[in-house]
């Protein structure tokens, strides 16, 4: 079955920078590529997704590359703040499959 | 309206109590889940139902037993659960089952403790 790693386990950045954080895929029939930041306490809310024949999307100050030949996918984060700090969980799914596979989550502190 | 509610927000709990979740939405989505997240793990998926009928159970013990009612309602029926079971429960649709390659809306979860 699918397995989702995700890097780092937790980050750190001043106001202002950016911010990576990396996943991994094992099934090369994945095809789409959520991420969701989930903030203590609440629920886990959709903030960018990719497909697999799109190699980057972008929405403001978020964005998404994706390499299927190498099976990884990355969360960028341009000019952080103090609100953007939360859980990220990076995911994949199979076209017409059941569900998707979570990673294990990036806690991003965006220090002021 | 892109919500999806789940009650009671929090929920205590003895060992020997039966007691139910909650969630609905009424976006018209045709799958809905049920997912259970410890501290500092992602979500882990327990069931899928699609069509109003149970389509994905992950091995979950039979203490946890779902129900949907109809196209907008899923339930999570709880008896003689164990401490380790505390965590929070999260529900979610999605537009159709396989569609978890369109959005998920995630409820706000219910906090269950087990005491």
């Amino acid at each position: 079955g699918e397995n989702v790693e995700q890097h780092p386990s937790t980050l750190s950045v001043q106001e202002g920078d950016s911010a990576v954080i990396k996943c991994t895929y094992s099934d090369s029939a994945s095809n789409y590529f959520p991420w969701y930041k989930q903030e203590l306490g609440k629920r886990p809310q959709l903030i960018i997704d990719i497909r697999s024949n799109v190699g980057e999307k972008k929405d403001q100050r978020i964005a998404v590359t994706l390499n299927k030949t190498a099976k990884h996918f990355s969360l960028h984060i341009t000019e952080t703040q103090p609100e953007d700090s939360a859980v990220y969980f990076c995911a994949a799914s199979i076209e017409y499959g059941q569900n998707f596979v979570f990673g294990p989550g990036t806690r991003l502190s965006v220090l002021p | 309206d892109t919500e999806v509610t789940q009650t009671p927000k929090h929920l205590v709990m003895g060992m020997t109590n039966k007691k139910s979740l909650k969630c609905e939405q009424h976006m018209g989505h045709r799958a809905m889940y049920w997912y259970k997240q410890k501290a500092k793990k992602p979500p882990e998926l327990m069931f899928v139902y699609s069509y109003e009928k149970l389509s994905i159970n992950e091995s979950v013990p039979s203490r946890f037993s779902p129900e949907c009612p109809n196209s907008s309602l899923l339930n999570l029926h709880l008896h003689a659960l164990q401490p380790e079971d505390s965590a929070l429960y999260l529900c979610a649709s999605s537009p159709r089952q396989g569609a978890m390659n369109t959005e998920a809306f995630f409820g706000q979860g219910t906090r269950l403790t087990v005491v």
